[in-house]
């Protein structure tokens, strides 16, 4: 089975500063997606970026962007000029192919953002 | 605003009790997916309907079942509540069950069983 590992419970950041949280997945799948959802105090879950495995490029949305690492399978989000709005629990999280089934997500990182 | 609708937003039952939550996918979205989220647990994935019918199954223990009808709105059941069951329940989803899909999430229900 596939598992997802996220080993920062808690990370902070000066607003505008750079932060990069960490994943790891494990899987034996050749075809699979990869995510990054924010979660916000809201308990709303949002999307924040998609990789698809085949893809070598790293993807990209305004300041967020993945570092995709397949052979060592790991997956990690840097956000960059940090905003205020950014503070949630991130949760990383990883779809096998076929489409019958979920995602399998990690515990989360609760991210602080320092004003 | 993702487009899904959960109700209720909020839900208080006792041991023993039988809850439904309710979903109401994004308009054009055929395919609904389950999750739970817990202290303990984290987030788990439970059950996905497609137009439907069931397409796969989680953690989805023997005392909850769902069921997605032709309008595409889909309902959990929970049956026999233990205080365990407290958590959020999750509903997302998406125009197919390809992985190009995008699951879009609904603000969650949160059950509380005392």
């Amino acid at each position: 089975a596939q598992t997802v590992t996220q080993s920062q419970p808690e990370m902070s950041v000066q607003e505008a500063e750079t932060v990069t949280l960490s994943c790891t997945y494990d899987t034996s799948e050749s075809d699979y997606y990869l995510f990054w959802y924010k979660q916000p105090p809201s308990r709303q879950m949002i999307l924040v970026i998609r990789q698809e495995a085949y893809k070598q490029q790293n993807a990209t949305e305004n300041r967020f962007s993945v570092n995709f690492q397949k052979a060592a399978k790991s997956f990690s989000l840097k956000i960059s000029d940090s905003q205020l709005g950014d503070a949630a629990m991130y949760f990383c999280a990883y779809r096998r192919g076929g489409g019958a089934d979920g995602l399998t997500f990690g515990k989360g990182t609760h991210l602080i953002i320092q004003p | 605003d993702s487009g899904v609708t959960q109700t209720p937003k909020h839900l208080i039952t006792a041991t023993g009790q039988r809850v439904t939550l309710r979903c109401s996918p994004r308009s054009g979205d055929l395919s609904v997916y389950w999750y739970q989220q817990s202290l303990d647990q984290g987030l788990q994935f439970l059950i996905q309907y497609y137009n439907g019918e069931e397409r796969a199954k989680g953690n989805i223990l023997e005392r909850f079942s769902a069921q997605q009808f032709p309008d595409l709105h889909s309902e959990l059941n929970l049956s026999s509540l233990e205080l365990g069951d407290s958590a959020l329940y999750f509903c997302a989803s998406s125009v197919a069950t390809g992985l190009q899909n995008i699951q879009y999430f609904g603000a969650g229900t949160r059950l509380s069983v005392l």
